[in-house]
Order: C-alpha cells, then sequence, then structure tokens
C-alpha cells in the first residue's frame, strides 16, 4: 500500500521560503506524477503542481514564478519550495499521487499524504 | 483557467437520503473529472474518476455521471458516514482546478 509523509517546518516568516518534503513508502516513485495541493484553514482545495518522476513539471500558473518541485529518485521523495511567501499562503499542505496521467491529464489523486500545516507569521 | 462550479453549496439530509451534486466546467474537460470526500482534518478521499468510474473501496452507493461540461454526483442512500464535504476536480488542463465544495449535513 503507497503511503505519502509530508515534512518541513510548520512555521516559516514573511518572504522566506516555504519547503516541504513528501517521502513515498510502499512503492517506488518511478513511473508515477507526483503532486502538491493546498487547502486555506476553511477554504477549498488550490492545485499546486505536479512533476514527473524523470523531472518534468507543471505549475498553476497563479504560483509559478514562486514554486519549484524537484524529485529525488534515489530517496523516493519529491519536494516543494514556495518562496516569497505571505500570509496568503498559510494553508494545510499536501503531497498526492494521481490515479492516471497521460502527459496534459490526470484522472484525479488517489494516495494522500495527512497534511502538514505551514503557518506564514513573523 | 477551467472555472469549476458547484451546486447545491450546501444540503441539509437524512440517513437514507438520496443526495445529488452537480458539477459545471467552464468548458468542456470530456471525462477528466474526479469527486473527491474530505471530513474535518483529513485528507480528500477519491471517490469517482473518469466522471463515472467508481474508485476500488469505495461503496457502490456512491455513482458519477457526465461529459463536457455538465456532472453529477450522486449518494443512493445516505449513511452517517457520508456527512461530509465533497469536491469536484477536473484534470483535463492546466493548470487543474477544483470546485468550491458541497457540505452534506445533517438535517
Amino acid at each position: 500500500q503507497v503511503q505519502l509523509q509530508e515534512s518541513g517546518p510548520g512555521l516559516v516568516k514573511p518572504s522566506g521560503t516555504l519547503s516541504l518534503s513528501c517521502t513515498v513508502s510502499g512503492g517506488s516513485i518511478s513511473n508515477y506524477y507526483w503532486g502538491w495541493i493546498r487547502q486555506p484553514p476553511g477554504k477549498g482545495l488550490e492545485w499546486i503542481g505536479h512533476i514527473y518522476y524523470s523531472g518534468s513539471t507543471n505549475y498553476n500558473p497563479s504560483l509559478k514564478s514562486r514554486v519549484t518541485i524537484s524529485v529525488d529518485t534515489s530517496k523516493n521523495q519529491f519536494s516543494l519550495k514556495l518562496s516569497s511567501v505571505t500570509a496568503a499562503d498559510t494553508a494545510v499542505y499536501y503531497c498526492a499521487r494521481p490515479k492516471y496521467c497521460s502527459s496534459t491529464s490526470c484522472w484525479g489523486f488517489d494516495y494522500w499524504g495527512q497534511g502538514t500545516l505551514v503557518t506564514v507569521s513573523s | 483557467d477551467i472555472q469549476m462550479t458547484q451546486s447545491p453549496s450546501s444540503v441539509s439530509a437524512s440517513v437514507g437520503d438520496r443526495v445529488t451534486i452537480t458539477c459545471r466546467a467552464s468548458q468542456g474537460i470530456r471525462s477528466w473529472l474526479a469527486w473527491y470526500q474530505q471530513k474535518p482534518g483529513k485528507a480528500p478521499q477519491l471517490l469517482i474518476y473518469a466522471a463515472s468510474s467508481l474508485q476500488t473501496g469505495v461503496p457502490s452507493r456512491f455513482s458519477g455521471s457526465g461529459s463536457g461540461t455538465d456532472f453529477t454526483l450522486t449518494i443512493s442512500s445516505l449513511q452517517p458516514e457520508d456527512f461530509a464535504t465533497y469536491y469536484c476536480h477536473q484534470g483535463s488542463g492546466f493548470p487543474f482546478t477544483f470546485g468550491p465544495g458541497t457540505k452534506v449535513d445533517i438535517q
């Protein structure tokens, strides 16, 4: 059974960089796409972006200038960096795996991490 | 961006009721539509993918239909564990987007 676990600081200062990792267990990171989704407290879901195990990425244009998603196949991990954060970036951040993707489309996320709350505050 | 709308935004229902939630995409997304259930403090759980395919392990009282721009999630007989928020999600084109959610609570 594939399991995903987010890790990283729960508090980031304004203008700083949010850095999270997602460790995949119970299966290989190879041959799949992997994504990040966030949810501000009490609000809906926002897709941040995803990465193929080979390293190709797609980002949400609303965040593209600030986001970097990378993968480390040797550690079975992928990571998220979001720069120049503000209070608007306070959210629960989830890592997730799409059930199936073509090069441009995906069928939804069937495996999710438990989520980690990141608060942006001084 | 493809905008997703859901109706209703909330519904009060009783155990045993049939509940229908609709989702509309601002442009055609063929069948690249998924539905999720989310309970407080938990990650979303995939219910339906490809608009009408039931995810493994999901009870058969959940069903999905539609293609193009209009989609429906139906719960045929609401159970106590089904009280939650439901989201639709389009994976047709970047950026992927989610509907605003429909909260199903106890009448």
